[in-house]
């Protein structure tokens, strides 16, 4: 199956910083990438969609301004986490999903992300 | 709106049996995809079982098959001979046709012991 990287997989940072992830389709185009941030033992909860060349779709309750998404190619799309606190401390996962029909997502790694 | 409703929150099976993890749905489409995915302790998500609404058969990947009831917008996956690397979170999902956004359900935790 195709491969989506995400990095880092871990980061600590402190209260008042951003912080970048990144998420990439090593070896297939991506239309659509989905932002997911998962608290422990809970389901994911879609933050929002990425779509090439466009701005980012944020579901409800997200705040666009804290969490910033670029998706500047057809294999990249970052989440910028701005002036980080520690209730932004989760695990933070990207799928994206290939063209087509039949689309299917594959998923990041995560990341989990503590600020301090 | 579309639901995905997991009523296990957790579930232990021995070794070599075979356990059932339920899911049922809630939408107005009638054309969607359902998914059961694993996340292990990793936490890298693992895609186990797709399912296209428009087909009857139930789909079947080696030790996982599911029962898909469309009327009654059931999704249940059965893991037969479970091994003891099947231990992880289990989530199923919901995808509606012309889109590619997943809706997921709670996850059930799933145990299996020796």
């Amino acid at each position: 199956g195709a491969v989506v990287s995400q990095h880092p997989s871990w980061v600590i940072c402190k209260s008042g910083t951003s912080v970048k992830i990144e998420c990439r389709s090593l070896d297939f185009q991506a239309t659509t990438m989905f932002w997911y941030r998962q608290f422990p033992k809970q389901s994911l909860m879609l933050m929002a969609t990425s779509n090439e060349g466009s701005k980012a779709t944020y579901e409800q309750g997200v705040e666009k301004d804290k969490f910033l998404i670029n998706h500047a190619s057809l294999t990249l799309s970052t989440l910028t986490v701005t002036s980080a606190h520690p209730e932004d401390s989760s695990f933070y996962i990207c799928s994206a999903s290939t063209a087509g029909e039949h689309t299917e997502a594959f998923f990041g790694q995560g990341t989990r992300l503590t600020v301090v | 709106a579309q639901t995905v409703t997991q009523s296990q929150p957790e579930m232990s099976v021995q070794e070599a049996e075979t356990v059932t993890l339920s899911c049922t749905y809630d939408t107005s489409e009638s054309n969607y995809y359902l998914f059961w995915y694993k996340q292990p302790p990793s936490r890298q998500m693992i895609l186990v079982i797709r399912q296209e609404a428009y087909k009857q058969q139930n789909a079947t990947e080696n030790r996982f098959s599911v029962n898909f009831q469309k009327a009654a917008k059931s999704f249940s996956l059965k893991i037969s001979d479970s091994q003891l690397g099947d231990t992880a979170m289990y989530f199923c999902a919901f995808r509606p046709y012309n889109t590619d956004k997943l809706i997921f359900g709670t996850g059930t935790r799933l145990q299996v012991f020796p």
